[in-house]
Protein backbone atom coordinates (compact mmCIF):
# COMPACT_ATOMS: atom_id res chain seq x y z
CA UNK A 1 0.00 0.00 0.00
CA UNK A 2 1.26 3.43 -0.61
CA UNK A 3 1.39 5.49 2.36
CA UNK A 4 0.66 9.30 2.34
CA UNK A 5 1.98 11.00 5.26
CA UNK A 6 1.04 14.80 6.20
CA UNK A 7 2.40 17.51 7.94
CA UNK A 8 1.93 18.98 10.14
CA UNK A 9 -0.03 16.84 11.70
CA UNK A 10 -2.04 19.80 14.12
CA UNK A 11 -1.36 23.48 12.64
CA UNK A 12 -2.51 26.70 14.58
CA UNK A 13 -2.83 30.04 12.72
CA UNK A 14 -4.90 32.98 12.30
CA UNK A 15 -7.32 34.22 9.75
CA UNK A 16 -5.53 35.68 6.77
CA UNK A 17 -2.27 33.92 7.51
CA UNK A 18 -0.75 32.01 4.30
CA UNK A 19 -1.10 28.30 5.60
CA UNK A 20 1.40 24.97 3.51
CA UNK A 21 0.48 21.89 4.07
CA UNK A 22 2.80 18.93 3.04
CA UNK A 23 1.57 15.19 1.47
CA UNK A 24 4.30 12.80 1.12
CA UNK A 25 3.89 9.75 -0.49
CA UNK A 26 5.72 6.47 -0.26
CA UNK A 27 6.31 5.65 -3.65
CA UNK A 28 5.09 8.18 -6.89
CA UNK A 29 1.60 8.48 -7.33
CA UNK A 30 2.61 10.60 -10.38
CA UNK A 31 -0.29 13.44 -10.44
CA UNK A 32 -3.30 11.72 -9.16
CA UNK A 33 -3.32 13.11 -5.83
CA UNK A 34 -6.74 14.83 -4.36
CA UNK A 35 -7.15 17.44 -1.21
CA UNK A 36 -10.17 16.96 0.56
CA UNK A 37 -11.58 19.47 3.21
CA UNK A 38 -13.16 18.09 6.30
CA UNK A 39 -15.69 20.02 9.06
CA UNK A 40 -16.54 18.40 11.91
CA UNK A 41 -20.22 15.85 11.47
CA UNK A 42 -19.84 16.15 7.36
CA UNK A 43 -18.64 14.64 4.76
CA UNK A 44 -15.26 15.33 3.25
CA UNK A 45 -15.16 18.04 0.25
CA UNK A 46 -13.03 18.28 -2.40
CA UNK A 47 -10.94 21.10 -2.85
CA UNK A 48 -8.26 19.68 -5.06
CA UNK A 49 -7.61 17.07 -7.91
CA UNK A 50 -4.84 15.56 -10.24
CA UNK A 51 -2.74 17.51 -7.99
CA UNK A 52 -3.24 21.15 -8.89
CA UNK A 53 -6.94 21.09 -10.61
CA UNK A 54 -9.42 23.84 -8.52
CA UNK A 55 -12.59 21.91 -7.98
CA UNK A 56 -15.46 24.12 -9.78
CA UNK A 57 -16.49 26.31 -6.99
CA UNK A 58 -13.64 26.17 -4.25
CA UNK A 59 -12.07 30.02 -3.59
CA UNK A 60 -9.06 30.88 -5.74
CA UNK A 61 -7.11 31.17 -2.16
CA UNK A 62 -6.75 27.44 -2.01
CA UNK A 63 -4.30 25.89 -4.53
CA UNK A 64 -1.90 22.70 -4.95
CA UNK A 65 1.51 21.60 -6.57
CA UNK A 66 3.43 18.85 -6.61
CA UNK A 67 3.93 15.41 -8.14
CA UNK A 68 5.31 12.13 -7.97
CA UNK A 69 6.01 11.97 -3.38
CA UNK A 70 5.77 14.96 -2.60
CA UNK A 71 2.26 17.28 -2.78
CA UNK A 72 1.71 20.74 -1.19
CA UNK A 73 -1.77 22.36 -0.15
CA UNK A 74 -1.34 26.22 0.07
CA UNK A 75 -4.26 28.63 1.46
CA UNK A 76 -3.12 32.06 0.42
CA UNK A 77 -5.11 33.68 2.95
CA UNK A 78 -6.69 31.54 5.72
CA UNK A 79 -10.67 32.59 6.39
CA UNK A 80 -12.49 31.70 9.17
CA UNK A 81 -14.43 29.22 7.16
CA UNK A 82 -11.25 27.22 6.36
CA UNK A 83 -10.83 25.99 10.07
CA UNK A 84 -11.19 22.49 9.11
CA UNK A 85 -9.32 19.08 8.93
CA UNK A 86 -7.42 18.44 5.24
CA UNK A 87 -6.71 15.03 3.84
CA UNK A 88 -4.87 14.09 0.80
CA UNK A 89 -5.85 10.97 -0.99
CA UNK A 90 -3.98 8.83 -3.63
CA UNK A 91 -5.97 7.59 -6.92
CA UNK A 92 -2.66 6.24 -8.65
CA UNK A 93 -2.38 2.52 -6.91
CA UNK A 94 -4.70 0.31 -5.72
CA UNK A 95 -5.23 0.11 -2.22
CA UNK A 96 -6.62 4.35 -2.95
CA UNK A 97 -5.46 5.56 0.19
CA UNK A 98 -5.84 8.44 2.87
CA UNK A 99 -3.15 10.66 4.48
CA UNK A 100 -3.88 10.91 8.30
CA UNK A 101 -5.23 14.77 8.14
CA UNK A 102 -4.14 18.16 8.92
CA UNK A 103 -5.93 19.66 11.50
CA UNK A 104 -6.00 23.76 10.96
CA UNK A 105 -7.15 25.19 14.37
CA UNK A 106 -7.49 29.23 15.67
CA UNK A 107 -4.77 30.71 16.86
CA UNK B 1 -27.42 18.59 -9.03
CA UNK B 2 -25.94 14.80 -7.70
CA UNK B 3 -26.70 13.86 -4.64
CA UNK B 4 -26.07 10.75 -2.50
CA UNK B 5 -27.70 9.24 -0.31
CA UNK B 6 -26.60 6.52 2.51
CA UNK B 7 -28.86 4.37 4.30
CA UNK B 8 -29.45 0.80 6.55
CA UNK B 9 -29.20 -0.16 9.80
CA UNK B 10 -27.06 1.76 12.59
CA UNK B 11 -26.75 -0.89 15.02
CA UNK B 12 -25.08 -4.56 13.73
CA UNK B 13 -24.16 -7.59 16.23
CA UNK B 14 -20.76 -9.09 16.35
CA UNK B 15 -20.46 -11.65 13.57
CA UNK B 16 -23.14 -10.32 11.58
CA UNK B 17 -23.16 -8.81 8.02
CA UNK B 18 -23.50 -5.06 7.93
CA UNK B 19 -25.38 -3.89 4.91
CA UNK B 20 -25.72 -0.21 3.41
CA UNK B 21 -26.98 1.39 0.54
CA UNK B 22 -26.34 4.69 -1.49
CA UNK B 23 -29.17 5.67 -3.63
CA UNK B 24 -28.28 8.09 -6.13
CA UNK B 25 -30.25 11.13 -7.49
CA UNK B 26 -29.76 13.82 -10.42
CA UNK B 27 -27.10 11.52 -12.10
CA UNK B 28 -27.15 8.53 -14.04
CA UNK B 29 -26.02 5.18 -12.22
CA UNK B 30 -25.41 3.80 -15.40
CA UNK B 31 -23.75 6.62 -17.85
CA UNK B 32 -20.96 4.55 -17.21
CA UNK B 33 -18.86 8.01 -16.76
CA UNK B 34 -18.12 7.16 -13.19
CA UNK B 35 -17.30 4.36 -10.82
CA UNK B 36 -19.14 4.52 -7.31
CA UNK B 37 -17.13 4.13 -3.65
CA UNK B 38 -17.79 3.28 0.03
CA UNK B 39 -15.23 4.49 2.46
CA UNK B 40 -15.50 4.83 6.66
CA UNK B 41 -14.15 6.95 9.04
CA UNK B 42 -13.49 5.32 12.77
CA UNK B 43 -14.30 8.30 15.44
CA UNK B 44 -11.66 10.87 15.61
CA UNK B 45 -9.63 9.19 12.82
CA UNK B 46 -9.36 9.25 9.09
CA UNK B 47 -10.31 8.10 6.13
CA UNK B 48 -10.19 4.35 4.86
CA UNK B 49 -11.32 3.15 1.05
CA UNK B 50 -13.21 0.10 1.51
CA UNK B 51 -13.71 -0.33 -2.64
CA UNK B 52 -15.41 0.18 -6.11
CA UNK B 53 -17.97 -0.62 -8.32
CA UNK B 54 -18.05 0.35 -12.15
CA UNK B 55 -21.14 0.10 -14.36
CA UNK B 56 -21.20 -3.76 -15.55
CA UNK B 57 -20.24 -4.28 -12.27
CA UNK B 58 -16.28 -4.28 -11.87
CA UNK B 59 -15.17 -3.64 -8.35
CA UNK B 60 -12.17 -3.22 -7.08
CA UNK B 61 -11.33 -3.96 -2.83
CA UNK B 62 -9.68 -2.60 -0.46
CA UNK B 63 -7.51 -5.81 0.56
CA UNK B 64 -7.31 -5.17 4.13
CA UNK B 65 -11.29 -6.06 3.98
CA UNK B 66 -11.40 -7.89 0.66
CA UNK B 67 -12.60 -11.05 1.94
CA UNK B 68 -15.49 -9.68 3.66
CA UNK B 69 -16.99 -7.52 1.11
CA UNK B 70 -18.85 -7.41 -1.57
CA UNK B 71 -20.37 -3.73 -3.42
CA UNK B 72 -23.51 -4.41 -6.43
CA UNK B 73 -25.34 -1.97 -7.98
CA UNK B 74 -28.61 -1.90 -8.92
CA UNK B 75 -29.08 0.62 -12.11
CA UNK B 76 -32.88 -0.04 -12.07
CA UNK B 77 -32.99 1.31 -8.55
CA UNK B 78 -29.90 3.96 -8.76
CA UNK B 79 -28.73 2.22 -5.64
CA UNK B 80 -25.56 0.66 -5.18
CA UNK B 81 -24.49 -1.55 -1.98
CA UNK B 82 -22.26 -2.57 0.53
CA UNK B 83 -21.92 -6.15 2.34
CA UNK B 84 -19.53 -6.60 5.02
CA UNK B 85 -19.33 -10.27 6.82
CA UNK B 86 -18.15 -11.11 10.12
CA UNK B 87 -17.73 -7.90 11.60
CA UNK B 88 -16.29 -6.71 14.97
CA UNK B 89 -16.25 -3.59 16.91
CA UNK B 90 -13.34 -2.53 14.80
CA UNK B 91 -15.72 -2.04 11.86
CA UNK B 92 -17.92 0.81 13.94
CA UNK B 93 -17.69 3.48 12.05
CA UNK B 94 -19.61 6.60 10.11
CA UNK B 95 -19.78 5.17 6.61
CA UNK B 96 -19.94 7.32 3.54
CA UNK B 97 -20.55 6.71 -0.09
CA UNK B 98 -19.04 9.06 -2.88
CA UNK B 99 -19.46 9.36 -6.74
CA UNK B 100 -15.94 8.63 -7.91
CA UNK B 101 -14.25 10.40 -10.85
CA UNK B 102 -11.53 7.94 -10.98
CA UNK B 103 -9.23 10.79 -10.25
CA UNK B 104 -11.17 12.26 -6.97
CA UNK B 105 -14.53 12.05 -5.14
CA UNK B 106 -17.34 14.12 -5.18
CA UNK B 107 -20.13 14.79 -4.35
CA UNK B 108 -20.34 12.20 -0.69
CA UNK B 109 -23.24 11.36 0.87
CA UNK B 110 -23.76 12.70 4.41
CA UNK B 111 -22.27 9.55 6.07
CA UNK B 112 -24.11 7.15 8.29
CA UNK B 113 -22.87 5.94 12.08
CA UNK B 114 -22.78 1.90 12.08
CA UNK B 115 -21.88 0.39 15.59
CA UNK B 116 -21.45 -3.29 15.72
CA UNK B 117 -22.34 -3.95 19.57
CA UNK B 118 -24.36 -6.83 21.12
Amino acid sequence: DIQLTQSPSFLSASVGDRVTITCRASQGVSSYLAWYQQKPGKAPEVLIYTASTLQSGVPSRFSGSGSGTEFTLTISSLQPEDFATYYCQQLNNYPLTFGGGTKVEVK
Amino acid sequence: QVQLQESGPGLVKPSQTLSLTCTVSGDSISSGSYYWSWIRQPAGKGLEWIGRIYTGEITNYNPSLKSRVTISIDMSKKQFSLRLNSVTAADTAVYYCARDHGFWFDPWGQGTQVTVSS
